[in-house]
């Protein structure tokens, strides 16, 4: 079946450091591949997205490249922010008629001012 | 511009209370699926619907009822809660596009605790 792993947190970073959290899939054929962002207190709210191999998918300074080769699809930003402080979820779609989203876990992310 | 509903936002339940928590959306979406949400384990799917008089149970079904009588409603029955039940529940919805449904919108979620 389908499955996402995801890099374990809580992840610390100093305003301005570099940020990549890591996610790994497995799945049948062609999955869309999601990252979704959760703030305190509310609920999920979608990031970025790609469908196909090679997709980069950007949002807000974020960004993460499809790569089937490696069945990976990390997240990262050059320069975050202390609003950036979050739970971040990878999750995945079967592209054969199946809409059933599956998660990672998710990792906190703090960034320290 | 409501999106996804969900009432109440907290709720204390004595073990083997019954109780329903409600999900409307006003997006036309064919798709809606609940979710529990645990530390360490992620967003599980409990049921899913894709259409009004369609469900079917996810990864962690028992326990919980649904029905889908609307296509804008979704609730989700507890018939006899147990302290395992504690979690926060997110109700989603989607349209279905051909490949599957992405880019879900999510309500805000219950914060269920049952003692």
């Amino acid at each position: 079946g389908n499955s996402v792993t995801q890099m374990e947190g809580p992840v610390t970073l100093s305003e301005e450091a570099f940020l990549t959290i890591n996610c790994t899939y497995t799945a049948t054929g062609y999955p869309s591949l999601f990252w979704y962002v959760q703030y305190p207190g509310e609920g999920l709210q979608l990031l970025l997205k790609a469908t196909k191999a090679d997709d980069k998918g950007s949002n807000k300074g974020f960004e993460a490249t499809y790569r089937k080769e490696t069945t990976s699809f990390h997240l990262e930003k050059g320069s975050v922010q202390v609003s950036d402080s979050a739970v971040y979820f990878c999750a995945l779609s079967s592209n054969f008629g199946n809409e059933k989203l599956t998660f990672g876990t998710g990792t906190r992310l703090t960034i320290i001012p | 511009n409501a999106g996804v509903t969900q009432t109440p936002k907290f709720q204390v339940l004595k073990t083997g209370q019954s109780m329903t928590l409600q999900c409307a959306q006003d997006m036309n979406h064919e798709y809606m699926s609940w979710y529990r949400q645990d530390p360490g384990m992620g967003l599980r799917l409990i049921h899913y619907s894709v259409g009004a008089g369609i469900t079917d149970q996810g990864e962690v079904p028992n326990g919980y009822n649904v029905s889908r009588s609307t296509t804008e409603d979704f609730p989700l029955r507890l018939l006899s809660a147990a302290p395992s039940q504690t979690s926060v529940y997110f109700c989603a919805s989607s349209y279905i596009r051909t490949g599957g449904a992405y880019g879900y919108t999510f309500g805000s979620g219950t914060r269920l605790t049952v003692v």
